[in-house]
């Protein structure tokens, strides 16, 4: 079946650097991709919707500027951190759907960041 | 996309069938009802989708009632595995509409299975 995957599995960075987190569709393309973000105890939030070849977007209130996201090809979304505090340690999920098929969207393992 | 109400929790015992009640009384005619599942620290996992008639899989089944407002989720034979939060969104699914469409997810069901 289809299997979306990210890497890294977990990541630690130190507070003010920038972390980058890949989404990749092992055998499938995917012309979308989304990324959600997940608190503790919390749902999975959208934050955007990444197009690939075109500018990403974004849901209300999460900063263009601080999550980057770059879908350079049909298999690979990148979400970049910038500058990252505490307040964005979270858990960061993406999930792709293979658009040739009537199948549904596969999820990554997720990628658990933890700002320091 | 319509709004769902679930149970905050739930527990069952290993070896019986979980059922995961979702009420969806606002579903309009061309939106499904979807299950996906969320175990601990790992991504969502699909589990089934309907439209109005009950379905089965190797995973579970989905029964819907005729008027559509409500579902339930049904693991006929739960292990200790299927602990995990359970998710019920009602959308109108992809194959319907042109282009990607994003799933919002809501608080869903954090069914423990006990030993």
């Amino acid at each position: 079946g289809a299997v979306v995957s990210q890497h890294p599995s977990w990541v630690i960075c130190k507070s003010g650097t920038s972390v980058k987190i890949e989404c990749r569709s092992l055998d499938f393309q995917a012309t979308t991709m989304f990324w959600y973000r997940q608190f503790p105890k919390q749902s999975l939030m959208l934050m955007a919707t990444s197009n690939e070849g075109s500018k990403a977007t974004y849901e209300q209130g999460v900063e263009k500027d601080k999550f980057l996201i770059n879908h350079a090809s049909l298999t690979l979304s990148t979400l970049t951190v910038t500058s990252a505090h505490p307040e964005d340690s979270s858990f960061y999920i993406c999930s792709a759907r293979d658009q040739g098929s009537n199948t549904e969207a596969f999820f990554g393992q997720g990628t658990r960041l933890t700002v320091v | 996309d319509a709004k769902t109400t679930q149970p905050t929790s739930m527990d069952c015992a290993e070896g019986r069938a979980a059922n995961l009640p979702c009420n969806h009384s606002t579903i309009s005619g061309n939106e499904y009802v979807y299950w996906y599942r969320q175990i601990h620290s790992q991504g969502p996992q699909y589990i089934i989708h309907g439209l109005k008639n009950n379905e089965t899989n190797e995973m579970a089944s989905l029964i819907i009632t005729e008027d559509r407002k409500s579902s339930t989720l049904i693991l006929p034979h739960a292990t200790l595995r299927d602990t995990a939060v359970y998710y019920c969104i009602v959308r109108v699914p992809p194959f319907l509409i042109q282009g990607a469409q994003k799933l919002v997810f809501g608080q869903g069901t954090r069914l423990t299975i006990n030993p």
